[in-house]
């Protein structure tokens, strides 16, 4: 079983959708949770952290934590064409980082 | 503020000739630093990492290998270069356990 597990999709979504990406995780250890976006041939840029159960809100962006589940979502509000990329979760515990996948969403103008 | 210098972007290499990638961090001391590989739909694979200077830490077995001569260089090299080693190749720093990474823009190594 992998550490974390991302649905690959691909996703595609009409403009002005919300969006809604998910891991699962089974390691109690990890203390801290990450959203990177990715573009085509660039590298991952941090989108959102957070360390604790909850909700955290940056602008159109949400990221959820839910410890006692071990699962983490990542909600994108007015979705744009510019929103098309691939997104990983990330956790992190001590040194070490470990990444989902990746999740593939387009969004269609 | 910080930020992370890569290079080069893309790189095409003859099988056995030899590889070095740099990668370098700014506005920040002591840093850990971290080499990954990422492969289209298997995500990323940590290579090497970094808690301080002359300190590398291997993850995989393989054709490649990490220095650190200064705080905030990291090097990937190879003696010999394989078709296996093709990839999307990815440094990242962080400022220590239990906080987020920053990437470079990667460097895209096409063995021929």
């Amino acid at each position: 079983q992998k550490e974390v597990e991302q649905d690959p999709g691909p996703l595609s979504v009409p403009e002005g959708a919300i969006v809604s990406l998910n891991c699962t995780y089974s390691n109690s250890a990890f203390q801290y949770f990450m959203w990177y976006r990715q573009y085509s041939r660039k590298g991952p840029e941090l989108l959102m952290y957070t360390y604790s159960s909850g909700n955290k809100e940056d602008g159109r962006f949400t990221a959820q934590v839910d410890k006692s589940s071990k699962y983490i979502s990542l909600f994108i509000r007015d979705s744009q064409p510019s929103d098309s990329a691939t997104y990983l979760c990330a956790m992190s515990a001590g040194n070490q980082f470990y990444f989902g996948t990746g999740t593939s969403l387009t969004v269609i103008p | 503020s910080q930020t992370i210098h890569q290079w080069p972007a893309t790189l095409v290499q003859p099988v056995g000739s030899p590889l070095s990638l740099e990668c370098t961090v700014e506005g920040t001391s002591n840093p850990n630093l971290y080499w990954y590989r990422q492969a289209a739909g298997r995500g990323l694979q940590l290579l090497f990492y970094s808690v301080g200077i002359g300190q590398i830490s291997s993850e995989v077995p393989q054709n490649l290998s990490a220095s650190r001569p200064q705080d905030r260089q990291f090097i990937l090299s190879s003696k010999k270069l394989l078709l296996s080693d093709s990839g999307f190749y990815l440094c990242a720093w962080s400022l220590g356990p239990n906080t987020e990474a920053f990437f470079g823009q990667g460097t895209r190594l096409t063995v021929v």
